[in-house]
């Protein structure tokens, strides 16, 4: 079973069209969620931490927000900057810590 | 200043042979990590490394092996090439032991023939 669920897989807008990428999560003992962005050819670039049910957190057009079975990043007012894959990670402790990443969310902002 | 660096970027070499990536960060970060990120852009932790405590993914086959010679370095050793080992290795570092803030290398894409 996935620990960590990312949809949708690929996500098309229009500029100045805002949306949300989701992340659901199925592991108990969450002890963090975190945002990644990743550019082509380029590792994934840190975006946000999120401990607890209802923490969100903003930078520039992006917002993460995390309830106690998944995580949403909303994007407001995209630009084709933003033009990226988005992945969201899992941190749990199950006797030990664990880390998964999500398969991704690809957005391509059209301008 | 690069952050997190990874040599070499691409690598081709046949399969049975042994191979060597580098990685040096100059963040002065606690931990470091070794990811793979198979083609279907999926990607996975291979080792944790902080204060020669090492984590390692029950997955990954014996044959990878990471070695830290000082706390801005881990190389990853592989042996044995096979062809399900062509992917994009990352490594990555983060200021504690607990997978936050992660700043990541450039990649290296291994193609095993």
């Amino acid at each position: 079973e996935d620990q960590v669920t990312q949809s949708p897989e690929a996500l098309r807008l229009q500029e100045g069209e805002s949306s949300s990428l989701n992340c659901s999560y199925t592991v108990s003992g969450l002890r963090g969620l975190f945002w990644y962005r990743q550019d082509p050819g380029k590792g994934p670039e840190f975006l946000f931490t999120l401990y607890s049910a209802g923490e969100e957190k903003e930078k520039e057009r992006l917002k993460a927000t995390l309830t106690k079975k998944e995580s949403f990043l909303h994007i407001t007012a995209p630009k084709p900057e933003d033009s990226a894959t988005y992945l969201c990670a899992v941190l749990y402790s199950d006797n030990f810590n664990k880390f998964y990443f999500g398969s991704g969310t690809k957005l391509n902002v059209k301008p | 200043d690069t952050a997190v660096s990874q040599t070499p970027k691409y690598l081709v070499t046949q399969m049975g042979n042994d191979k060597s990536i580098k990685c040096e960060q100059n963040l002065g970060h606690d931990t470091m990590y070794w990811y793979k990120q198979d083609s279907k852009k999926f990607l996975k932790i291979m080792f944790s490394y902080n204060n020669k405590e090492l984590i390692i993914n029950e997955t990954v086959p014996n044959r990878f092996s990471p070695k830290s010679p000082d706390k801005a370095h881990l190389n990853l050793h592989i042996n044995s090439l096979e062809l399900g080992d062509s992917a994009v290795y990352f490594c990555a570092s983060s200021p504690s032991r607990a997978y936050n803030e992660q700043f990541f290398g450039p990649g290296t894409r291994l193609t095993v023939l």
